[in-house]
């Protein structure tokens, strides 16, 4: 079966604590994206990589970091210097690039107590 | 940034048509998708118009007016299983997607 997989579903943090988020895709599609979602609003970019070892900022990249040391896999630092991490953070992945479909994941959803 | 207007809420009645509009600015053009979202869930695709006018697909159509910054969903034959939150999202010339807020669409009985 060929997906993208997050976990945890929900994944509770004290304030200060770094928590990195998992994103592993079997597709093999070569971009990544992470994006984040707040109540109201719509996905925001946070980061995306569209081959192996490369990765960029989007919009809102402060407070995070990301690596891409292989094709599956795109783990999301959340570091205690976002200032407001309590969110539902969502991964995907497409082809090639930006104007090829993406296809999300199913989520973690972040609090931070 | 990119400015991305559509309404937030709409409502309609099992079997009736909804049109959900979505106006946007974006630095360059590459095109614009359309996903839908239900509560709690990741956003699936619908559609990516790159060039103008209407693309149908099965109960499902998108339009686009590059000139205009414009486009728009058509949902025909509306189902419960339609209730979802519908996100636009062109794409810019730095090839960063986001999403407009979304307009929630509630089908009633």
């Amino acid at each position: 079966d060929g997906g993208i997989t997050q976990s945890p579903k929900y994944l509770f943090r004290k304030e200060g604590q770094n928590v990195t988020l998992s994103c592993e895709q079997n597709l093999n599609h070569d971009a990544m994206y992470w994006y984040r979602q707040d109540p109201g609003q719509g996905l925001r970019l946070i980061y995306y990589s569209q081959i192996v070892n490369d990765f960029q900022k989007g919009d809102i990249a402060e407070g995070y970091s990301v690596s891409r040391e292989k094709k599956e896999s795109f783990p999301l630092t959340v570091t205690s210097a976002q200032k407001n991490p309590t969110a539902f953070y969502l991964c995907a992945s497409s082809m090639a690039g930006p104007t090829d479909t993406q296809y999300f994941g199913p989520g973690t959803r972040l609090t931070v107590l | 940034g990119q400015n991305i207007d559509q309404p937030t809420e709409m409502t309609a009645t099992e079997g009736a048509i909804v049109q959900i509009n979505c106006t946007y600015q974006t630095s360059g053009f590459n095109g614009l998708f359309w996903y839908q979202q239900h509560a709690g869930e990741a956003p699936t695709f619908l559609s990516y118009n790159v060039l103008d006018g209407l693309e149908e697909k099965g109960r499902f159509s998108s339009f686009l007016s590059r000139s205009k910054g414009y486009s728009y969903l058509l949902l025909k034959e509306l189902q419960m299983k339609d209730s979802a939150s519908y996100l636009c999202a062109p794409l810019p010339n730095d090839y960063k997607l986001s999403f407009g807020a979304g307009t929630t669409v509630t089908v009633r009985a």
